[in-house]
């Protein structure tokens, strides 16, 4: 069965810390996806990956960055946290090939930065 | 953006009674998807549907599609308490580029 695991369910951490979220999968799947999710806004694309060690900006990439460098994995940083970054995290990955294919969310991390 | 948006943002209905959710997209696609969350989960995929596809079932999910209107049904039929969720459509970029654009989601509430 497909899965998509997330290193915490929920996380506080503090203003000015550094952050990892990491994001695991077991399908071989060549894309990686980051989001947030804030109420009314909906998903927000911050991060995705094609491949290892490659990267490209989503919507927001303001204040994240990411490494890939195995393909099963794709983590997420915080360099600095701020209260704005307060928000559900989620990731995602999907088989490779023309178009959009389903998408394999993890559980999520929520993060609470105070 | 190409960002989605349903309507109603929140439904609430009886147990048994059917859920009509709807989506409206702005850019030309190749293929749509719908998407549920329970509360403070990660999303699941319900069911694609392909432009060039009109209407889709699966189960008691009917989804359909008018690309000359950009807009998209989920219909869930005969609801059940566990249906409670939240439900968002997903498209795609018709450039052939891999990720989605969600919506900002329907919350469906099923009272038993």
């Amino acid at each position: 069965d497909v899965k998509v695991t997330q290193s915490s369910r929920y996380l506080v951490k503090r203003t000015g810390e550094k952050v990892f979220l990491e994001c695991v999968q077991d399908m071989d799947h060549e894309n990686m996806f980051w989001y947030r999710q804030d109420p009314g806004l909906g998903l927000r694309l911050i991060y995705f990956s094609y491949d290892v060690k490659m990267k490209e900006k989503g919507d927001i990439p303001e204040g994240y960055s990411v490494s890939r460098e195995k393909k099963e994995r794709f983590s997420l940083i915080l360099e600095s946290a701020s209260t704005n970054q307060t928000s559900m995290y989620l990731c995602a990955s999907t088989m490779p090939g023309q178009g959009a294919h389903e998408q394999y969310f993890g559980p999520g991390t929520r993060l609470t930065v105070t | 953006s190409q960002q989605g948006e349903e309507d109603p943002q929140a439904l609430s209905i009886q147990e048994g009674e059917n859920a009509t959710m709807n989506c409206s997209y702005k850019t030309s696609i190749n293929n749509l998807q719908w998407y549920r969350q329970n509360s403070g989960r990660g999303l699941v995929h319900l069911i694609l549907i392909r432009s060039n596809e009109r209407e889709k079932h699966s189960g008691r999910l009917r989804v359909t599609l008018d690309t000359s209107k950009k807009s998209s049904s989920l219909l869930i039929t005969a609801s059940r308490a566990a249906d409670t969720a939240s439900y968002f459509c997903a498209t795609d970029a018709v450039t052939g580029a891999n990720n989605l654009f969600f919506g900002t989601g329907t919350r469906l509430t099923v009272i038993p």
